[in-house]
């Protein structure tokens, strides 16, 4: 049983450009979720889904975008990197008896020069 | 508005007994959750408490006041490995979690 599982662990970026952070879950979890985890803060909502098909803005949406295609998948895309995106994103997923014991991925160190 | 504090770091020796504690400020709580980050790897679910009181499970236990807006996380008989940062965590009026910075728990031998 993998759990919650993210690709890729670590990237490195130049300003501008874009990429795609896949995460996976074999839970049949109906909640997804993607967070940002930067020194001396908080794990911030980036968006969130509900179920396949859906999507909603978390906290802090600005600069990415999402897709649930499918209910095991949740895709978060960086339009064109910024150094402000620098962090460790967490992808997490929970059920819908205990939607906030959430099972979290290992994390992507993403870099943006 | 909405906040959460914790303290940023706290020393403990093994063996010994360390509360951690949490106050927050949320306009939809719907339960407090504690949460466990070793470094450099992912958060683990440790507590969730709802209704007022004590929950405990096995070393560790959760406090909770509503009325007061706070918590606690009590670790007994610390070990190594409890050496990690914990994170309180309660939920916003779209029922969606809201996150402390984390404390680092320290355990000395």
């Amino acid at each position: 049983n993998a759990g919650v599982t993210q690709t890729p662990k670590f990237r490195v970026l130049k300003t501008g450009q874009s990429m795609t952070l896949l995460c996976a879950q074999d839970m049949n979890h109906e909640y997804m979720y993607w967070y940002r985890q930067d020194p001396g803060m908080g794990l911030r909502l980036i968006h969130y889904s509900v179920g396949e098909g859906t999507t909603a803005k978390g906290e802090v949406p600005d600069g990415y975008n999402v897709s649930r295609l499918k209910k095991q998948n949740f895709l978060l895309g960086l339009e064109s990197a910024a150094p402000s995106q620098t962090s460790v994103y967490f992808c997490a997923s929970g059920d819908t008896s205990g939607a906030n014991v959430l099972t979290f991925g290992a994390g992507s160190r993403l870099t943006v020069l | 508005g909405q906040n959460i504090d914790q303290p940023t770091e706290m020393t403990a020796t093994e063996g010994a007994i360390v509360q951690i504690n949490c106050t927050y400020q949320t306009s939809g709580f719907n339960g407090l959750f504690w949460y466990q980050q070793h470094a450099g790897e992912a958060p683990t679910f440790l507590s969730y408490n709802v209704l007022d009181g004590l929950e405990e499970k096995g070393r560790f236990s959760s406090f909770l006041s509503r009325s007061k807006g706070y918590s606690y996380l009590l670790l007994k008989e610390l070990q190594m490995k409890d050496s990690a940062s914990y994170l309180c965590a309660t939920t916003d009026s779209n029922y969606q979690l809201i996150w402390g910075a984390g404390t680092k728990l320290i355990i000395k031998p």
